[in-house]
C-alpha cells in the first residue's frame, strides 16, 4: 500500500501570508493526488485534484503542484476562512487511497 | 451533477451490526468504483474499502482494520452503495463517508455518524 506523509502536522501563521504544506508518497502515484479543506463538524472540501486542477469556486489563491511522489498545497495570502486542516489524498486506483495525517493551520 | 447522500447512521452497542446506505446520483453508477472512507472523533481520514465497477466485476478490497467484519455492496439498479458492519467495536465510532472520483474529480457525501457505546 502507498503511504503518505504529510508536512507539517500543525503551521501558525498570520492573515496575508503565504504558506506551504508538503506531502510525499512512498512510491509513485503520477499526478492523482487531491487536497481538502476541512472545518470541524464538515466532510472534506476538495481545493485541488489530479495535482493541479483548481475545484470549481475554490479561490485562486490555493495552488497545487508536483508529480510522482512529492506534492505540495500552496496558499498564496491566507485569509481568515482558510484557518482549518488540510489532508491529501493519493488515488491510484491499483492501490487502496491513503490520506496524510493532516495538517491543523493556526492564526498566529 | 454529482450528487451522494449517506443514511443509517446510528448509535449501536459493541458487538452489534450496521448498514449504511450511500444514494448516488448524477452520473452512471455502474462505471465507476465506489468507495467508503471513515473519521473517527478528532482524528484524521481513513480509506475503509472499495466496490469497484461493472468492468472489474464489483470486486471489493478492504482496510486491515475491518477485514472479515465489514461488507461492501451495491445495487447498480437502485444507484446505491452499502456498507455491512459486523462485531462493531468502539473504535468503529466515526463519520462514514461514501466517496467516488468522476473522471479524476473527488465527490463526497456528506457522512453519517456511527456510534458504539454501550
Amino acid at each position: 500500500d502507498i503511504q503518505m506523509t504529510q508536512s507539517p502536522s500543525t503551521l501558525s501563521a498570520f492573515v496575508g501570508d503565504r504558506v506551504t504544506i508538503t506531502c510525499r508518497a512512498s512510491q509513485s502515484v503520477s499526478t492523482w493526488l487531491a487536497w481538502y479543506q476541512q472545518k470541524p463538524g464538515k466532510a472534506p472540501k476538495v481545493l485541488i485534484y489530479k495535482a493541479s486542477s483548481l475545484e470549481s469556486g475554490v479561490p485562486s489563491r490555493f495552488s497545487g503542484s508536483g508529480s510522482g511522489t512529492e506534492f505540495t498545497l500552496t496558499i498564496s495570502s491566507l485569509q481568515p476562512d482558510d484557518f482549518a486542516t488540510y489532508y491529501c489524498q493519493q488515488y491510484n486506483t491499483y492501490s487502496p487511497y491513503s490520506f496524510g495525517q493532516g495538517t491543523k493551520l493556526e492564526i498566529k | 451533477e454529482v450528487l451522494l447522500v449517506e443514511s443509517g447512521g446510528a448509535l449501536v452497542q459493541p458487538g452489534g451490526s450496521l448498514r449504511l446506505s450511500c444514494a448516488a446520483s448524477g452520473f452512471i453508477f455502474s462505471d465507476h468504483h465506489m468507495d467508503w472512507v471513515r473519521q473517527a472523533p478528532g482524528k484524521g481520514l481513513e480509506w475503509v474499502g472499495r466496490s469497484k465497477n461493472k468492468f472489474e466485476s464489483h470486486t471489493t478490497e478492504y482496510a486491515a482494520s475491518v477485514k472479515g467484519r465489514f461488507t461492501i455492496s451495491r445495487d447498480d439498479s437502485e444507484n446505491s452503495l452499502y456498507l455491512q458492519m459486523h462485531s462493531l467495536r468502539t473504535e468503529d465510532t466515526a463519520v462514514y463517508f461514501c466517496m467516488m472520483f468522476f473522471y479524476g474529480e473527488p465527490f463526497w457525501g456528506l457522512g453519517a455518524l456511527v456510534t458504539v457505546s454501550s
